[in-house]
């Protein structure tokens, strides 16, 4: 059983740039949820999928952030114009289901903007 | 409302004893509070988790005291070893996000 993976696992991007990073979770789980990692600091949420929509975005910074999961699996996180403020892990976590409560991270994706 | 507050940031630990790291949290409505262990360069690891209709689980060498009259919950890992080293984070919340703690990095030396 393979566990939550992403890709890349590192990105160096330009400021202003546009980058997506690519999640794919554990199969068979339909729930979904993307965190930022400051360096020092605990995954902070940022939004939370269940099947393909998503049920709560409240943690998403801006509007340059953006996240989708067309077909109810694998989940891109897309940053647009992107700032040196953006830098940090991103992480993906998979759970069973809506009224699961154990989340299983994958190895994030380390973001740099220069 | 949100948040988890950890303490201690950093601990140091003799190996074969007992590691202790504390968290309180504000929000009534969570409903599970779970600990991640994170190695560098990985991503965190579900180590032990409670609900609060208990007052204490035990897995292992790693427990959870759960205090829901104080809104607090603490980490003790018993017989600690080297392997242990790692960050540390408590988190509360529900079935649609977690809220973390800031971490506690625990060092066990020989």
């Amino acid at each position: 059983g393979a566990g939550v993976s992403q890709t890349p696992s590192n990105k160096v991007t330009e400021k202003g740039k546009y980058v997506e990073l690519r999640c794919d979770p554990i199969s068979g789980h339909t729930a979904l949820y993307w965190y930022r990692q400051s360096l020092g600091q605990g995954p902070e949420f940022l939004i939370y999928f269940q099947g393909t929509g998503a049920a709560d975005d409240s943690g998403l910074p801006n509007d340059r952030f953006f996240a989708v999961r067309p077909e109810g699996s694998v989940s891109t996180l897309k940053i647009q114009r992107t700032e040196r403020g953006d830098s940090a892990v991103y992480l993906c976590a998979s759970s069973l289901g809506a009224t699961a409560y154990e989340q299983y991270f994958g190895p994030g994706t380390r973001l740099t903007v220069t | 409302q949100q948040q988890v507050k950890q303490s201690p940031q950093s601990l140091i630990v003799q190996k074969g004893g007992i590691s202790i790291i504390n968290c309180a949290y504000e929000n009534t409505a969570f409903d599970y509070f779970p600990w991640y262990q994170q190695f560098p360069g990985k991503g965190p690891a579900l180590l032990i988790a409670i609900r609060p209709d208990v007052s204490e689980k035990k897995e292992g060498r790693f427990t959870i005291s759960f205090n829901k009259s104080a809104k607090q919950f603490s980490l003790h890992i018993m017989d600690s070893q080297p392997g242990d080293s790692a960050t540390y984070f408590c988190a509360g919340g529900r079935t649609d996000k977690l809220i973390f703690g800031t971490g506690t990095r625990l060092q066990v030396f020989p």
